[in-house]
């Protein structure tokens, strides 16, 4: 069973404002952390936001945060005042105890001018 | 610290060949891992690793190998290289395998099976 949701295949917003890029998930688990990780044109993963479980507050990491609903099974990132150089593809991830880590298909975004 | 790297950048294989796509970390994580990216399939695991000598299937480990003799190592092996696994193939590697661990990725190796 699919395990991560990214429902946006692609995003587009304008330069300086913000968007909220979907995730949710499906576990039984009542341990886990979600991720969400950026990768550029350029290929590599990069690490953005980290959120556990059993945090009470949302994540937050500079211009991102992470609006985690738990009893939606949903942890979407926001990007603030996007840049060009915030184009890429974003995953959505979560680990469980498991030692397994499940990755969404993605969501790329567009920052236009 | 050069965190997880990867080697080669790039691989083109015959049908059949075989060969090893290295991966090595710095930074002491006992959880280390590896993931093919196919096009609209985000990443799958294929196996992960929670110390030396400790290997376990991921969720598409047929046609790979690996093994785990030291901390900083992690190589995988393709024993008889398939078009199917024509793929980008990440390294990473965590401090541990708490679900609290980030992992953190090497630059990928992009493998070509003609």
């Amino acid at each position: 069973a699919q395990k991560i949701t990214q429902t946006q295949p692609g995003m587009f917003v304008q330069e300086k404002e913000a968007v909220t890029l979907d995730c949710t998930y499906d576990t039984s688990d009542q341990s886990y952390g979600l991720f969400w990780y950026k990768q550029p044109s350029s290929g590599e993963m990069i690490f953005l936001i980290y959120q556990g479980s059993y945090d009470e507050q949302n994540a937050t990491e500079g211009r991102y945060s992470l609006n985690f609903q738990k009893a939606r099974k949903s942890a979407n990132l926001v990007i603030s005042a996007s840049q060009l150089g915030d184009s890429a593809m974003y995953f959505c991830a979560m680990r469980t105890p498991g030692n397994q880590f499940y990755f969404g298909t993605g969501t790329s975004l567009t920052v236009i001018p | 610290n050069a965190g997880v790297t990867q080697t080669p950048k790039f691989q083109v294989l015959k049908t059949g060949q075989s060969m090893t796509l290295q991966c090595a970390q710095d930074m002491n994580h006992e959880y280390m891992s590896w993931y093919r990216q196919d096009p609209g399939m985000g990443l799958r695991l294929i196996h992960y690793s929670v110390g030396a000598g400790i290997t376990d299937q991921g969720e598409v480990p047929n046609g790979y190998n690996v093994s785990r003799s030291t901390t900083e190592d992690f190589p995988l092996r393709l024993l008889s290289a398939a078009p199917s696994q024509t793929s980008v193939y990440f390294c990473a590697s965590s401090l541990k395998w708490r679900f609290t661990d980030t992992q953190y990725f090497g630059p990928g190796t992009r493998l070509t099976v003609l």
